[in-house]
């Protein structure tokens, strides 16, 4: 198994440009999430989805869209980049709870984001 | 408002010493936390998994112990190791999705 994968890994935005970031998971998981972390801070969560359809705001979801149309593929799209969406996302995947326990989530390696 | 904090930012020790890194979260209504690590320019890998129900887990040299009444979480890591070397995070997992709060991390340098 792959794992989580992200592409791209880096990349540099001009100011109102768009782009989007793909993830992409091997492990049949149904829920997926976006972070973005920020130099010396913790990460923080942008969206997620609870399966294919299913897709919900998280922390800091301004400026971000996504959809999730299969299990595997999980795409964020930057609509006009902005120099604050500078920034690391990562990508992760987990198996919904059972219970009242809550699964392990598995990361991507990221990808880095510039905007100028 | 859930806040999670780690202490201390940055750690540094020679190699074969035991040592504890710190997290604290302000609500403790949560489902479990989480102990990750992140090496530079990678994604996390998780350590442990502490469901809100359990005090501890242990996975070969490393420990965490689980305080909710006191909004803290400990991470014992035995006999470091320079392949230690890496940033710490905590997660804490509340009542929902939109409440997964990360700390910022402890960098751990280990020397040889």
């Amino acid at each position: 198994n792959a794992g989580v994968t992200q592409t791209p890994k880096f990349r540099i935005l001009k100011i109102g440009q768009s782009m989007t970031l793909q993830c992409t998971q091997d492990m049949n998981h149904n829920y997926m999430y976006w972070y973005r972390q920020d130099p010396g801070m913790g990460l923080k969560l942008i969206y997620y989805s609870v399966g294919a359809g299913i897709t919900d705001k998280g922390e800091v979801p301004n400026g971000y869209n996504v959809s999730r149309s299969t299990t595997e593929d999980f795409p964020l799209r930057l609509e006009l980049a902005a120099p604050s969406q500078t920034s690391v996302y990562f990508c992760a995947s987990s198996y919904p709870p059972s219970g009242s326990s809550w699964e392990t989530q598995y990361f991507g390696p990221g990808t880095r984001l510039l905007v100028l | 408002k859930q806040e999670v904090t780690q202490i201390p930012a940055a750690l540094s020790v020679p190699e074969g010493e035991n040592l504890v890194l710190n997290c604290s979260f302000t609500d403790s209504a949560i489902y479990n936390l989480q102990w990750f690590r992140q090496d530079p320019g990678k994604g996390l890998t998780s350590l442990l998994l502490i469901q809100s129900s359990q005090r501890e887990q242990t996975s070969g040299r490393l420990n965490a112990s689980l305080d909710k009444s006191s909004g803290r979480s400990t991470l014992y890591i035995a006999a470091s190791q320079p392949g230690d070397s890496a940033t710490y995070l905590c997660a804490v997992l509340g009542t929902s999705y939109d409440k997964v709060i990360f700390g910022p991390g402890t960098s751990l340098s280990v020397i040889p």
